[in-house]
């Protein structure tokens, strides 16, 4: 079946802009995370979502960052404001129930590039 | 808070040797643990896990088992091939973490296999 999408792929934006970034996970999957990797780092968690409802946001750096997942399926990560120290590749990741056992699968992320 | 610690690359082998890579952890919990693979350019995929004390996750060749009394989760392979160049991240999930199920990774290994 399909995995996690992404879309863009790539993202090249200009300080101070705003940008939205698409997470569509696999079909029946409740849980799903967004997490940020910069170069020569593992993943880093910003929120995470079970349905429709953030059930943790505590990765979120700072208020200029927010998602929304409104039917329980797609999501959305919108930055205000971006900031060259954005620019990092955004992945998606979702999981059938979000157990702590259960594996994560990730989608194949967005590039983001702030100039 | 919650955190993986993984030896830092790049790991250097000739095609048939064999392979360790190191992973302890630090949790508030009972953790699950995980090990990622990155390909060049595809995405993270799941290459094993385990989710309870003196498990093993086995897949591909590669083998782990979850040490509680060490916190370790050491990846070792007999005979590597070049196929296995890769990023590996080891990752942890802890109900107990701020977090929840979201995954803890590491820095990330970066193996280069030679034949």
């Amino acid at each position: 079946g399909a995995g996690v999408s992404q879309t863009p792929s790539n993202k090249v934006t200009e300080k101070g802009k705003y940008v939205e970034l698409r997470c569509d996970p696999i079909s029946g999957h409740t849980a799903l995370y967004w997490y940020r990797q910069s170069l020569g780092q593992g993943p880093e968690f910003l929120i995470y979502f079970q349905g429709t409802g953030a059930a943790d946001d505590s990765g979120l750096p700072n208020d200029r960052f927010f998602a929304v997942r409104p039917e329980g399926s797609v999501s959305t990560l919108k930055i205000q404001r971006t900031e060259r120290g954005d620019s990092a590749v955004y992945l998606c990741a979702s999981s059938l129930r979000g157990s702590a056992t259960d594996t994560q699968y990730f989608g194949p992320g967005t590039r983001l590039t702030v100039l | 808070g919650d955190s993986v610690t993984q030896m830092e690359g790049p790991v250097t082998l000739s095609e048939e040797a064999f392979l360790t890579i190191n992973c302890t952890y630090t949790a508030t919990g009972y953790p699950s643990l995980f090990w990622y693979v990155q390909y060049p350019g595809e995405g993270l995929q799941l290459l094993l896990k385990a989710t309870k004390a003196d498990d093993k996750g086995s897949n591909k060749g590669f083998e782990a088992t979850y040490r509680k009394e060490t916190t370790s989760f050491h990846l070792e392979k007999g005979s590597v091939q070049v196929s296995d160049s890769a990023v590996y991240f080891c990752a942890l999930s802890d109900l107990d973490n701020q977090a929840g199920t979201a995954l803890i990774f590491g820095k990330g290994t970066t193996l280069s296999v030679s034949s």
